[in-house]
């Protein structure tokens, strides 16, 4: 079965220092993979996606994410936490085959937070 | 690209009134629109697939009589909760997938209904 696993319910960051937010996906077949940000009471926007493209993904807002096969990871990083990232991040795969082919699996979220 | 709105953003309703949803993809058609919820703190839990043109595909337990899905034109779904009670309270998010895409989905904003 295809599933994703966000390792942290929650991150804590000071402004100007690096964010890393993992997630771990299990998959038999060449995963689609992607970000999405929520802020508070708003829909989601996708921040980046892999598509069995290059390993290392560029998004929006200063954000990126590495596909590594080996560790079944794909983490999303930022150089430097700005108070305006503070939102729930969502790790998301595509699930592949079956009756509900394309339909997306969620991880259950982390919540970054950024300290002045 | 790629806008999904819905309306209305938020909704107060009495117990045992039905309350309506729209979701319109505004600059592209969508032949198919999904329906989430998602409850407080938690992830996004996928309720229906809409097809344009046909019966929606509900998940496992979600009463299809009580959460009307209809997907009538290309650019619009509603979804319709009918008989609403307070354990109907949640905040509603649909999104529509890209034609030829692969796969991803855009949200909309959110609907946050709240049924005394």
């Amino acid at each position: 079965a295809q599933s994703v696993t966000q390792l942290d319910s929650h991150v804590s960051v000071s402004e100007g220092t690096p964010v890393l937010l993992r997630c771990n996906y299990s998959s038999s077949y060449s995963p689609s993979l992607f970000w999405y940000v929520q802020h508070p009471n708003k829909g989601l926007q996708l921040l980046l996606k892999y598509t069995s493209a290059a390993t290392l993904v560029k998004g929006i807002n200063g954000f990126e994410a590495e596909f590594k096969k080996s560790e079944t990871s794909f983490h999303l990083t930022k150089p430097s936490a700005h108070m305006s990232d503070a939102a729930e991040y969502f790790c998301v795969v595509i699930l592949a085959y079956g009756g509900s082919q394309g339909n997306l699996i969620f991880g259950k979220g982390t919540k970054l937070s950024v300290k002045p | 690209g790629a806008v999904v709105s819905q309306h209305p953003s938020w909704v107060i309703c009495k117990s045992g009134t039905s309350v309506k949803i729209e979701c319109r993809s505004l600059d592209f058609q969508a032949t198919t629109m999904f329906w989430y919820r998602q409850f407080p703190k938690q992830s996004l839990m996928l309720m229906a697939t809409s097809n344009e043109g046909s019966k929606a595909t509900y998940e496992q337990g979600v009463e299809k009589d009580k959460f009307l899905i209809n997907h009538a034109s290309l650019t619009l779904s509603t979804l319709t909760v009918t008989s609403a009670h307070p354990e109907d309270s949640s905040f509603y998010i649909c999104s529509a997938r890209v034609p030829g895409g692969l796969y991803e989905q855009y949200f909309g904003p959110g609907t946050r209904l709240t049924v005394t």
